[in-house]
């Protein structure tokens, strides 16, 4: 069974950082590329960052470009957010999805996690 | 980016009726190359994260009832639900995931029970 487990939300200071993992089973996580989504509760939904299968190759969206980078350790299992200079506006449920095809990055998910609360305030 | 625009915003239905949500992308998703649309759909019940319904715009993933269907191309493309169920309760979103990301979602389809 494919499990994805957020972990590392919490509550930070504007411009502080935090660093978000997601740990992967039931899969060859070292197959996948991986997404990172977000939603500020009670709103929609916005893709942040994806990572490939072999971790080199990363894209980001531009609202995170420069501030968060995505990474991953294939012989942890685990996917990271390092999120830098956070904004009030980072605010949001962060959810880690797996890619549906171990072939390149589909860009579609399949697995989502249940997402870990990131709240940025002073 | 390639901005994906829903609507309705929100949309209420009767049980065993049909619902129809409908998705813009603001430039076409259709390669040419192989004639895909690179087009999924979600469902999203609350409290829990968003469930894959529907990708290359009209495929239905494993397990979800052959009452949801997805249909268009290029720029357009519609999601139905026939039959509406109670279960059906839920926001939807579709997303493009054409060329290189960042891989846009649209705002999301509310849909609830008239």
């Amino acid at each position: 069974e494919v499990q994805l487990l957020e972990s590392g939300g919490g509550l930070v200071q504007p411009g502080g950082s935090l660093r978000l993992s997601c740990a992967a089973s039931g899969f060859t996580f070292s197959s996948y590329a991986m997404t990172w989504v977000r939603q500020v509760p009670g709103k929609g939904l916005e893709w942040v960052s994806v990572i490939y299968s072999g971790g080199s190759t990363t894209y980001y969206a531009e609202s995170v470009k420069g501030r968060f980078t995505i990474f991953r350790d294939n012989s942890k299992n685990t996917l990271y957010l390092q999120m830098n200079s956070l904004r009030v506006e980072d605010t949001a449920v962060y959810y880690c999805a797996k890619d549906y095809s171990p072939i390149g990055g589909s860009g579609y998910v399949d697995y989502w996690g249940q997402g870990t609360l990131v709240t940025v305030s002073s | 980016d390639i901005v994906m625009t829903q609507s309705p915003g929100s949309l209420a239905v009767s049980l065993g009726e049909r619902a129809t949500i409908n998705c813009k992308s603001s430039q076409s998703v259709l390669y040419a190359s192989n004639n895909k649309n690179y087009l999924a759909w979600y469902q999203q019940k609350p409290g829990q994260p968003p469930k894959l319904l529907i990708y290359w715009a009209s495929t239905r993933e494993s397990g979800v009832p052959d009452r949801f269907s997805g249909s268009g191309s290029g720029t357009d493309f519609t999601l139905t639900i026939s039959n509406l169920q109670a279960e059906d309760v839920a926001i939807y979103y579709c997303q493009q995931y054409y060329g290189t990301p960042p891989y846009t979602f649209g705002q999301g389809t509310k849909l609830e029970i008239k």
